[in-house]
Parts: C-alpha cells; sequence; structure tokens
C-alpha cells in the first residue's frame, strides 16, 4: 500500500473537459511534485511545491495548473488538454527537497489520463 | 540528451542467483541516486539510496554500488525472489537542483524459478 494516495485511478476525458487530479499524503512531508509518464518512458518531473509554495515548474504548458490547497494537498487542474497529453501522471512527496540528505521521494499509484 | 543511462532494457535472472541491474550518468553534478521498483498499475516504490560520499550502501537484500569515477552505479539483489520482478529505475539528482529527478529509462527484471 503506497502512503500517498492519487484520485482517480483512471480519468478520460475531453479536449473541452475541465477535471481536476488529486493527491494527498499524511506522513508529514513539505515536498510535492506532480510527474509525467508516458508509456515505456521514465517518469518526467513537472512541479515542485516545497512548504506549499510552487518553487519549479518545468516549463508546463499552462493547460496544467497545479495548486497545494495544504501541506497534505496537492492537486493538478487540467484544462483544454491535447490528446498527446494522455499520460500516467504520478503524485510524489519527500520530508524536505532530494538532494539534501536521504530524503528520497515516495510515490503514488499515478492516475492514468486519456484525452479524447 | 538522456542523462542517466540503463542500458540493459531486460534481466532474466533464476531465482536464488544475484540480480545486478547498472546504471550510468552523465551529469557529473549528480551527488545523489536513488533505486526504484515499479510493478503494472503502481508507481514506483523507493528501494535503496546512495550518497556521493559514499561508494556502497546495503539495505537486507539490496546493495547499491557507487563508482564516482566511472559514473557508474549498480543495484544488487541476493538471493533474487520471484516477486522482484518488476521494472526498476535508477535516479539521480544534484545539489542546487534541489529536488530534480533525473530517471533512466528502466530495467526490467525477471526471477524465474
Amino acid at each position: 500500500d503506497t502512503e500517498v494516495t492519487q484520485t482517480p485511478k483512471h480519468l478520460v476525458m475531453g479536449m473541452t473537459n475541465k477535471k481536476s487530479l488529486k493527491c494527498e499524503q499524511h506522513m508529514g512531508h513539505r515536498a510535492m511534485y506532480w510527474y509525467k509518464q508516458k508509456a515505456k518512458k521514465p517518469p518526467e518531473l513537472m512541479f515542485v511545491y516545497s512548504y506549499e509554495k510552487l518553487s519549479i515548474n518545468e516549463s508546463v504548458p499552462s493547460r496544467f495548473s497545479p495548486e497545494c490547497p495544504n501541506s497534505s494537498l496537492l492537486n493538478l487542474h487540467l484544462h483544454a488538454l491535447q490528446p498527446e497529453d494522455s499520460a500516467l501522471y504520478l503524485c510524489a512527496s519527500s520530508q524536505g527537497m532530494t538532494g539534501r540528505g536521504n530524503q528520497p521521494q515516495h510515490f503514488g499509484d499515478g492516475t492514468r489520463l486519456s484525452i479524447l | 540528451d538522456q542523462q542517466v543511462k540503463q542500458n540493459s532494457p531486460s534481466l532474466s535472472v533464476q531465482e536464488g542467483r544475484i540480480s545486478i541491474l547498472n546504471c550510468d550518468y552523465t551529469n557529473s553534478m549528480f551527488d545523489y541516486f536513488l533505486w526504484y521498483k515499479k510493478y503494472p498499475a503502481e508507481g514506483p516504490t523507493f528501494l535503496i539510496s546512495i550518497s556521493s560520499i559514499k561508494d556502497k550502501n546495503e539495505d537486507g537484500r539490496f546493495t547499491v554500488f557507487l563508482n564516482k569515477s566511472a559514473k557508474h552505479l549498480s543495484l544488487h539483489i541476493v538471493p533474487s525472489q520471484p516477486g522482484d520482478s518488476a521494472v526498476y529505475f535508477c535516479a539521480a539528482s544534484a545539489a542546487g537542483t534541489a529536488c530534480k529527478l533525473t530517471f533512466g529509462t528502466g530495467t526490467r527484471l525477471q526471477v524465474t524459478l
């Protein structure tokens, strides 16, 4: 069982729809992340939140809009997505910023998103 | 530009034997390395990590070795078990980039009976 919970597990939406992906962790972690993973490819970082503030945006198109309502929750709002945005979207959290001491990122099981 | 490479897309090992998964990197700024295991329909599960001040870290059946001069790390699993069958990703981060993990392309390990 993962301690990072993502909902929904699957999402099918049209290009004009607005939907949100949700991520929750109760490990007291202060850094949270969104990744995108295409088939047979490694995960690619999209956004990083540290202490509920956006600290990294990896040049992600504005049709993806992250939100961190509190230290346990991370949302990804989706609007006007394209078929090429179909992928597995993974959320992760870590105690602090990975790279400063042994603070690995722990992943949820992802939301598999399909854009029609 | 693939900064973290796993050149073996797949590996088959008999149960009880040692599994050795390899990873090479090109960015000399990387100073923290991790291994993740991924089952189908699940997210990556953290296995073990190592910082650049060490050359070996061990946790149960899993040992990670780091050779900084060769920019190479490896994950040893011994003894291998059927439940270890999964895709294994190595990942790296660099001081100053704080938290950006760069993943390798993965190696599918199959442990046979």
